[in-house]
């Protein structure tokens, strides 16, 4: 069963503590994402990665991080300085450049 | 940053009606492709349209691309209930951008 796959779908976390998303795909793609979605919103990317330990910003990385060790494989890390962390998180991956996007079904991140 | 800005914000219509959607960007682009959401999920790839395509047709969507004036329409022919989502455009692809979206509520 060929897709992509975010855990978990809802995650909890006090304000100050890092969080880490899982994000996997076995579609063996080269390309993954990372998007924030805001209530009523569009997507805003936050970190994009072409190839295997390389990766560039999007438009919000402030306040994230993220590694890309494998190609099944791009967490996301949401540090304590990301100032409005709570949000939707949706993980995205593409062949190559020009492709279509494969999205996960998301995590919903609350921090209190 | 190019961006898609679609037009309009939220659609209301009634079961078996068309729907259009319209989407805008601000730079030349490679492709233009639509997505839709269904609340809380994931987005799903709908059609992409090349920049050297004027119209692109799959199933029960039609979709337009007008380079010059730098805006796509997407038209969903004989609407269900089940059609009830959100549209995304995006342009382009790496940094691919996507704007906010129209909510589309088909009534039955």
């Amino acid at each position: 069963d060929g897709g992509i796959t975010q855990s978990p779908k809802y995650l909890f976390r006090k304000e100050g503590q890092n969080v880490t998303l899982s994000c996997e795909q076995n579609l063996n793609h080269d390309a993954m994402y990372w998007y924030r979605q805001d209530p009523g919103q569009g997507l805003r990317l936050i970190y994009y990665s072409q190839i295997v330990n390389d990766f560039q910003k999007g438009d919000i990385a402030e306040g994230y991080s993220v590694s890309r060790e494998k190609k099944e494989s791009f967490p996301l890390t949401v540090t304590s300085a990301q100032k409005n962390p709570t949000a939707f998180y949706l993980c995205a991956s593409s062949r190559l450049e020009g492709y279509e996007q494969y999205f996960g079904p998301g995590t919903r991140l609350t921090v209190t | 940053s190019q961006q898609g800005e679609e037009d309009p914000q939220a659609l209301s219509i009634q079961e078996g009606e068309n729907a259009t959607m319209n989407c805008s960007y601000k730079t030349s682009i490679n492709n233009l492709q639509w997505y839709r959401q269904n609340s809380g999920r994931g987005l799903v790839h709908l059609i992409l349209i090349r920049s050297n395509e004027r119209e692109k047709h799959s199933g029960r969507l039609r979709v337009t691309l007008d380079t010059s004036k730098k805006s796509s329409s997407l038209l969903i022919t004989a609407s269900r209930a089940a059609d009830t989502a959100s549209y995304f455009c995006a342009t382009d692809a790496y940094d691919m951008r996507f704007g906010a979206g129209t909510r589309l509520t088909v009534k039955p």
